[in-house]
């Protein structure tokens, strides 16, 4: 089974800082990768495919990178809205489809 | 602007069969796969399986022979059936659609989430 490694588990930021989330896949998973956004008490909302695919109407200061084992996802200026748990999601193994354990962004 | 929202009961007895119901609207429940994910309260997203509009199904094996789910497309719905439930399978319980083509098991649209407890 793919194994993803979400790191750190936990962040605290401020409106403004530079936010980068790590998600590490194990084997490798080329560029199939996705990131989630969830608000307490919400369904998570898709924001990059293809590891670095920026879903439609999602804000351009959320951007993806990476490819096979290492992954990241930067919020280049962290936004009040921004606060949240953020999940990536491997499809390389479809259909079973994997989660990482998410990272908590909170505001410092 | 494709919904989707799930029903069905909030509380189930432990040994009993979870029954959870998603209906969509503002788009055909045509050409994509449609999958059930859950969420454990204060706990990671695990995917459950899908089906396509055909009845088609993937299911994860950690649900072993327990799951089925099954699509109704004269009504636009799809429905779960967990079977001999326990208290580890209180979650929140999401459908969603996966994209289509080469990045299907991407989900783009879900549903707002249904909460089922499983207790006596």
């Amino acid at each position: 089974d793919i194994q993803l490694t979400q790191s750190p588990s936990f962040l605290s930021a401020s409106v403004g800082d530079r936010v980068t989330i790590t998600c590490r896949a194990s084997p490798g998973i080329a560029s199939y990768l996705a990131w989630y956004q969830q608000k307490p008490g919400k369904a998570p909302n898709l924001l990059i495919y293809a590891a670095s695919t920026l879903q439609s109407g999602v804000p351009s200061r959320f951007s993806g990178s990476g490819s096979a084992t290492e992954f990241t996802l930067t919020i280049s200026s962290l936004q009040p809205e921004d606060f949240a748990t953020y999940y990536c999601q491997q499809l390389n193994s479809y259909p079973l489809l994997t989660f990482g354990g998410g990272t908590k962004v909170e505001i410092q | 602007q494709v919904q989707l929202q799930e029903s069905g009961p909030g509380l189930v007895k432990p040994s009993e069969t979870l029954s959870l119901t998603c209906t969509v609207s503002g788009g055909s429940i045509g050409s994509n796969f449609w999958s059930w994910i859950r969420q454990p309260p204060g706990r990671g997203l695990e995917w459950i399986g899908n089906i396509f509009y055909n009845g088609y199904t993937n299911y994860n094996p950690s649900f072993k022979s327990r799951v089925a789910i099954s699509v109704d497309t004269y009504t636009d719905q799809l429905s779960l059936n967990l079977g001999s439930v326990t208290a580890a399978d209180t979650a929140v319980y999401y459908c969603a659609r996966e994209l289509t083509g080469y990045y299907e098991g991407v989900f783009d649209y879900w549903g707002q989430g249904i909460l089922v407890t499983v207790s006596s």
